[in-house]
């Protein structure tokens, strides 16, 4: 089966500019979470999903992030407009639904540069 | 965002030493995940842990989940090469789909 597929894998982009990062999670996988890894502040949790529903968006850094999910196979991260600070990689993951919780599966990540 | 606590953060073995590292946190968590992460990739899942004493075991890897439920410990047995990277715990508190990261142990493995 495929994994989680993340596109694109690496964006440059220029300060003010839109950003949108793309996911298709693990088909049959009820949980969509978005991250983002930088090193001062490691893994953070952005939003996530449940069942194409946003359940926990308070990871959302500014009004400047928004996040979809249209149906189960597809979510994007956009970031209007975009600023230097925003530079980090992005992985978004998805899980099972089950009790005890899910295991978490990531994609490669979406590396974005704003200059 | 909370963080939980690795320790080592970092750590220079030689090929064929075993290594240990674990995870802490002042809050209960039900369930313990594992982690690899090489450059450039994505975390990569090792080892689940779901229950309180649990040991489970991945090839030469071996987890642990904290009879506390505060703690999780990961051991790698005969390093090899490959098994340079970064190593990530992640825990779930009950109730919430959350999951909380590690801040890593950076491994290196000199031949």
């Amino acid at each position: 089966d495929a994994g989680v597929i993340q596109s694109p894998r690496h964006e440059v982009t220029e300060m003010g500019q839109e950003v949108t990062l793309r996911c298709k999670p693990i088909s049959g996988h009820d949980y969509l979470f978005w991250y983002r890894q930088t090193m001062m502040r490691g893994l953070e949790l952005l939003i996530y999903f449940n069942n194409n529903v946003p359940i926990d968006d308070s990871g959302m850094p500014e009004d400047r992030f928004s996040a979809k999910m249209p149906n189960a196979s597809f979510s994007t991260l956009k970031i209007q407009p975009s600023e230097p600070r925003d530079s980090a990689v992005y992985f978004c993951a998805s899980s099972l639904d089950r009790m005890d919780g899910g295991e978490l599966f990531f994609g490669e990540g979406s590396r974005l540069t704003v200059l | 965002g909370q963080q939980l606590n690795q320790s080592p953060q970092s750590m220079f073995i030689q090929e064929g030493e075993d290594v240990s590292m674990n995870c802490t946190s002042s809050s209960i968590f039900n369930t313990w995940l594992w982690y690899k992460q090489d450059p450039g990739e994505g975390p990569v899942l090792l080892i689940a842990l779901y229950k309180a004493g649990e040991l489970t075991s991945n090839g030469r890897l071996t987890a642990q989940f904290g009879i506390t439920r505060k703690d999780s410990f990961l051991n790698i047995s005969a390093s090899i090469p490959s098994d340079v990277g970064i190593y990530f715990c992640a825990g779930l508190k009950s109730g919430t789909y959350k999951y909380i990261f590690g801040t890593g142990t950076r491994l290196k493995v000199l031949a």
